[in-house]
């Protein structure tokens, strides 16, 4: 079955421990990205990968690192976790810029 | 980055069509309008997409203006499940920002 797997799905945490959020795709896409949610801001792009070794920053990159040292997998990295970073995490991935997204479940995270 | 507008919501009733409207008056010729939709507590769900022609799919019907200036999502009859945000957004070919508005919440009423 074609998917994308975020795990965990939910995560508390405290200010300035690391975190790492994986995210899966089992599709052999080219294109990866994270967005986070908050309520009355929508979804709002951190980060996107056009290939392995390939990233670029979405609309708000500031608190988060990615890698993309497999097709396959795109992690989240929060080196320094803050409570603004308090939100919704979603994976997303697509053979190409301009094809159907499929989404992961998402990760919610509470950062206190 | 070429961005979309649409209404903060709309209701229909059950078993009726549903027009969801959305405006890019900035879109460039390499965008692909993309439509997805989320419901509640889960991730968003691909819709439809077009460029320039009309499109029909399972879910629904892309209608496209002459000028790629607006376009509107139609579902021929909407039911209790399509009650969700419905997102408009231009993607391209070429790898780049994705860039979503707030999106249309769309009520169904029995």
């Amino acid at each position: 079955e074609a998917q994308v797997t975020q795990n965990p799905r939910y995560l508390i945490t405290v200010t300035g421990k690391k975190l790492t959020v994986t995210c899966s795709q089992n599709m052999n896409h080219e294109y990866m990205s994270w967005y986070r949610q908050d309520p009355g801001l929508g979804l709002r792009q951190i980060y996107y990968s056009m290939n392995v070794e390939v990233t670029d920053k979405g609309d708000v990159p500031e608190g988060y690192k990615v890698s993309r040292k497999e097709k396959r997998n795109f992690p989240l990295i929060l080196e320094s976790p803050s409570p603004n970073q308090t939100s919704l995490y979603f994976c997303a991935s697509s053979p190409t810029g301009a094809t159907e997204a499929f989404f992961g479940q998402g990760t919610r995270l509470t950062v206190v | 980055d070429a961005k979309t507008t649409q209404p903060n919501s709309m209701e229909s009733n059950e078993e009726e069509p549903v027009h969801l409207p959305c405006n890019h008056s900035t879109i460039s010729g390499t965008d692909y309008i993309h439509w997805y939709r989320q419901l509640p507590s889960q991730g968003p769900e691909y819709v439809i997409h077009g460029l320039t022609s009309n499109v029909n799919n399972r879910m629904a019907s892309l209608a496209i203006a002459e000028d790629r200036k607006s376009s509107t999502l139609i579902l021929h009859r909407a039911t209790l499940r399509d009650a969700a945000v419905y997102y408009c957004i231009l993607r391209k070919t070429s790898y780049d920002k994705v860039i979503f508005g707030p999106g249309t919440s769309l009520s169904v009423i029995p």
